[in-house]
């Protein structure tokens, strides 16, 4: 075990707009959850990093209004991409740490968000 | 900060063929490293890790050697087949910290 899920696996929404991507640990509870952005021909950046219950601590660079995480629970993980602008466009990415920090991360299969 | 480097694609190969993809990175400490892969259509997997020094990762045929000397740790396999075809990720860190990945390298093999 240890599976990922992340929802939507793709989402076209129009500029301006919200649009929520979920991460869940199907199996394993996570106290610790990753969101990385990949643009194209580039590394998987990371966002932030997502705690159970507390704030998330983000990346240099990261605009916290912009992009909301909240992790409400052991096995969910949610990222909200408010206004969006066709800059956003991207494929996010999520994964979580089973057990101990020092445990391989797993990841969910990445939502591909396209703004018109 | 942290980096990882490694050999941009596609690298196309034969099936059977030797396989190496670099990876360098600089980073402060002594992270762990790490190789993913990700299969068409599918989310990424660890493929491989190594936490120290000289320490040899390996799986289903790969191997990464952890190389302080030179800041290295390429991926090898001594011959490739057709299932072998996805994109490779080298990455650093883990833990609370998270990862630091390369940009990935694309690898086709053909029949």
């Amino acid at each position: 075990g240890a599976v990922v899920s992340q929802h939507p696996s793709w989402v076209i929404c129009k500029s301006g707009t919200s649009v929520k991507i979920e991460c869940r640990s199907l199996d394993f509870q996570a106290t610790t959850m990753f969101w990385y952005r990949q643009f194209p021909k580039q590394s998987l950046m990371l966002m932030a990093t997502s705690n159970e219950g507390s704030k998330a601590t983000y990346e240099q660079g990261v605009e916290k209004d912009k992009f909301l995480i909240n992790h409400a629970s052991l096995t969910l993980s949610t990222l909200t991409v408010t206004s969006a602008h066709p800059e956003d466009s991207s494929f996010y990415i999520c994964s979580a740490i089973k057990g101990r920090l020092d445990s391989p991360l797993h990841f969910g299969n990445g939502t591909r968000l396209t703004v018109t | 900060g942290n980096s990882v480097t490694q050999m941009e694609g596609p690298v196309t190969l034969s099936e059977e063929a030797f396989l190496t993809i670099n990876c360098t990175y600089t980073a402060t400490g002594y992270p762990s490293l790490f190789w993913y892969v990700q299969y068409p259509g599918e989310g990424l997997q660890l493929l491989l890790k190594a936490t120290k020094a000289d320490d040899k990762g390996s799986n289903k045929g790969f191997e990464a050697t952890y190389r302080k000397e030179t800041t290295s740790f390429h991926l090898e396999k001594g011959s490739v087949q057709v299932s072998d075809s996805a994109v490779y990720f080298c990455a650093l860190g883990g833990g609370a910290d998270g990862l630091t990945f390369g940009k990935g390298t694309h690898l086709i093999i053909q029949p």
